[in-house]
C-alpha cells in the first residue's frame, strides 16, 4: 500500500527541539522530492520545506520563517523523511504533513499526503 | 513572494449545483498551479496540477482552467462528499504558497 506515516509530534516548550519522521512505503522513495507542509489550528496550509532527490543532490529549500531553525533531511535506505525543528516558537504550533512530490512534464507537484502529526509549542 | 488569493472565502451550495472557485496569483505563474481538497480533521487530497491536469483517481467532475494569474476550479455537480475546503497553490518559484482556502458548505 502506498502511504506516508508521520510520527514524532508532541508538546515542547518554546526554545526546544523536536524531530519529526515520515515513514514511506509502497513506492520508490528515492525517485521523489519530499516536502513538509504545516497547518496551524483553524488556519490554512503553509509549505515548510523540501528535499530534492539524489539525482538533484538532495538540495533543500525552506520558507523564510523557518530557515536556520528547521532542517529537512532524508534517508533513502530507510525510506524515511525527517524534519529537525530547533528554537521552536509558539507560532510553530501546527499539524505537520509530509507530502510526496512527483514530476509530470516538468511540473513538480504534491500528489500524496500523510495524515499529519501535531506539534504544540507551549510553556 | 507570490501571493495567492482565493475567492470567495466560503460559499453555500446545494447537491447538484455547479460550483466555481477562483484563485489569483500576484504575478505570472504560467500554469504552475495545483488544487487540493481538505475535509475537517483530514489530510489534504491532491486534485489538479498544471492548472488543468487531474491527479490519478480524481473524478472528472473536477476541472481546472487558467494561466498566468487567474485560475478556476469547477465542480460540475456537487455531491455530499464534495463539501470541504479547497486550496490553490503555486509552484512557480520558492517559497511555494497556498491560497487562503474556500470552504464549500451546504
Amino acid at each position: 500500500e502506498v502511504q506516508l506515516v508521520e510520527s514524532g509530534g508532541g508538546l515542547v516548550q518554546p526554545g526546544g527541539s523536536l524531530r519529526l519522521s515520515c515513514a514511506v512505503s509502497g513506492f520508490t522513495f528515492s525517485d521523489h522530492y519530499m516536502d513538509w507542509v504545516r497547518q496551524a489550528p483553524g488556519k490554512g496550509l503553509e509549505w515548510v520545506g523540501r528535499t530534492r532527490n539524489k539525482a538533484n543532490s538532495y538540495t533543500t529549500e525552506y520558507v523564510a520563517s523557518v530557515k536556520g531553525r528547521f532542517t529537512v533531511s532524508r534517508d533513502d535506505s530507510k525510506n524515511s523523511l525527517y524534519l529537525q525543528m530547533n528554537s521552536l516558537k509558539t507560532e510553530d504550533t501546527a499539524v505537520y504533513y509530509c507530502a510526496r512530490t512527483s514530476s509530470s512534464s516538468g511540473h513538480w507537484h504534491f500528489d500524496l499526503w500523510g495524515r499529519g502529526t501535531l506539534v504544540t509549542v507551549s510553556s | 513572494d507570490i501571493q495567492m488569493t482565493q475567492s470567495p472565502s466560503s460559499l453555500s451550495a446545494s447537491v447538484g449545483d455547479r460550483v466555481t472557485i477562483t484563485c489569483r496569483a500576484s504575478q505570472d505563474i504560467s500554469n504552475y498551479l495545483a488544487w487540493f481538497q481538505q475535509k475537517p480533521g483530514k489530510a489534504p487530497k491532491s486534485l489538479i496540477y498544471a492548472a488543468s491536469s487531474l491527479e490519478s483517481g480524481v473524478p472528472s467532475k473536477f476541472s481546472g482552467s487558467g494561466s498566468g494569474t487567474d485560475f478556476t476550479l469547477t465542480i460540475s455537480s456537487l455531491q455530499p462528499e464534495d463539501f470541504a475546503t479547497y486550496y490553490c497553490q503555486h509552484y512557480r518559484s520558492y517559497p511555494l504558497t497556498f491560497g487562503g482556502g474556500t470552504k464549500v458548505e451546504i
